[in-house]
């Protein structure tokens, strides 16, 4: 199926862990993105990369490492968890212009 | 940064009733999404607008460029619509993601 696919959908971390959130879309779009929703927060972008090759921190990049791999993956790594990045996360592509915009389904991170 | 609010933050109606959902940004765009999340769900793309008005099923979307305001309209509204309805701007230049309002928390009554 076409898309944007994130894998886990769920995960729960101890305090300290390390982990990496996988993301993959076969539109062959340039752009990809990771952000984190939180309540009364709303979704904020935490990196992102416009091209193969590329990546530039958004909004809330700390505490968080990215990999374009190539350019259907986009890697989201958490170093050393803390139970504030307890929250969704989700992967989006787009062609890189203001249209064609697709979001993965969230993975659902717990840090105790 | 572009700041985005929506309003209202929560919104509950009776089936049936006629739905408005507002969106304003602080700073010029490139383009608006309404976007769609039901609970524990992914989030879909309703609309993507720069200019002018949109029309799909009962859903209506809008948009005023020299007034940085949008807005989402559900005719004959349904309790499937129940949902939380998401605005988010691309600014000019457009590679540098999406910036987000915090969210309509819409639920409609039978």
């Amino acid at each position: 199926n076409a898309g944007v696919t994130q894998t886990p959908k769920f995960q729960v971390l101890k305090t300290g862990q390390s982990m990496t959130l996988q993301c993959a879309q076969d539109m062959n779009h340039n752009s990809m993105y990771w952000y984190r929703q939180d309540p009364g927060m709303g979704l904020r972008l935490i990196y992102y990369s416009a091209s193969e090759g590329t990546t530039d921190k958004g909004e809330v990049p700390n505490g968080y490492n990215v990999s374009r791999l190539n350019k259907r993956e986009f890697s989201l790594r958490l170093e050393s968890a803390a139970p504030s990045q307890t929250s969704v996360y989700f992967c989006a592509s787009s062609d890189g212009t203001a249209y064609g915009y697709t979001f993965g389904s969230g993975t659902r991170l717990t840090v105790v | 940064k572009n700041e985005v609010e929506q309003s209202p933050q929560n919104l509950t109606a009776q089936e049936g009733e006629f739905i408005t959902i507002n969106c304003s940004y602080s700073v010029g765009i490139s383009a608006l999404h309404w976007l769609q999340q039901h609970p524990g769900g992914g989030i879909v793309s309703l609309f993507m607008l720069s200019s002018g008005k949109k029309k799909h099923g009962r859903l209506i979307a809008t948009i005023n460029i020299q007034e940085k305001h949008s807005s989402l309209h559900i005719t004959a509204s349904h309790p499937r619509d129940s949902a939380v309805y998401i605005c988010a701007v691309i600014s000019r230049g457009g590679a540098d993601g999406l910036t987000f309002g915090k969210g309509t928390h819409l639920i409609i009554q039978p």
